[in-house]
């Protein structure tokens, strides 16, 4: 089946410094991906949508100057978190969707585990 | 606006115990409902889905049913395995943006030989 690859499965960094997650679609492409977050014991959050050759689209509340999004082509998606604080520590989820399937065929990456110091 | 409220873990069950996990949703019209189970190192992966009242979504012997008078689409299995430990996610995707799904904060099922 579909393979979505996230990486990386857990970073740690320093107070400041800048973190990216990068979500491959591996056998199929996916003009559209979705970036998630969740913190201990709640929801998975959805955070923004990210459009291959466009900008992203965020949920209310979400930083796009903090969160950055970069969909470059129709099988990679980037995050950065910039100038990571320990409150971005977090769980980051990828989820994509074959180009023209219904909501069903969505694939979603293993997350990342990120800490900051 | 959607929501999705899920029983909290962990859930601790024996071996061909049976298995009951409650979700319930608030939602604008009838959105569809989703399962998702995570296995340790991986990715979440669809178990069963519903699309509208009434349904009932199956798959590998879990159960779920749609049920719009309660809001709800609890997840069900009557005899669970080992191999069943894994984290539980209920969804739902909202009815303006089939892409757009509202998650559950999971639960983790942990199931004892």
């Amino acid at each position: 089946g579909a393979v979505v690859s996230q990486h990386p499965s857990r970073v740690i960094c320093k107070s400041g410094t800048s973190v990216k997650i990068e979500c491959r679609s591996l056998d199929f492409q996916a003009t559209t991906m979705f970036w998630y977050r969740q913190f201990p014991k709640q929801s998975l959050m959805l955070m923004a949508t990210s459009n291959e050759g466009s900008k992203a689209t965020y949920e209310q509340g979400v930083e796009k100057d903090k969160f950055l999004i970069n969909h470059a082509s129709l099988t990679l998606s980037t995050l950065t978190v910039t100038s990571a604080h320990p409150e971005d520590s977090s769980f980051y989820i990828c989820s994509a969707s074959p180009a023209g399937r219904s909501n069903e065929k969505l694939f979603f990456g293993s997350g990342t585990q990120l800490s900051v110091l | 606006g959607d929501s999705v409220t899920q029983m909290e873990g962990p859930v601790t069950l024996s071996e061909e115990a049976f298995l009951t996990i409650n979700c319930t949703y608030t939602a604008t019209g009838y959105p569809s409902l989703f399962w998702y189970v995570q296995y340790p190192g991986e990715g979440l992966q669809l178990l069963l889905k519903a699309t509208k009242a009434d349904d009932k979504g199956s798959n590998k012997g879990f159960e779920a049913t749609y049920r719009k008078e309660t809001t709800s689409f609890h997840l069900e299995k009557g005899s669970v395995q080992v191999s069943d430990s894994a984290v539980y996610f209920c969804a739902l995707s909202a009815i303006y943006n089939f892409n757009k799904f509202y998650f559950g904060s999971g639960t983790k099922l942990n199931v004892k030989p």
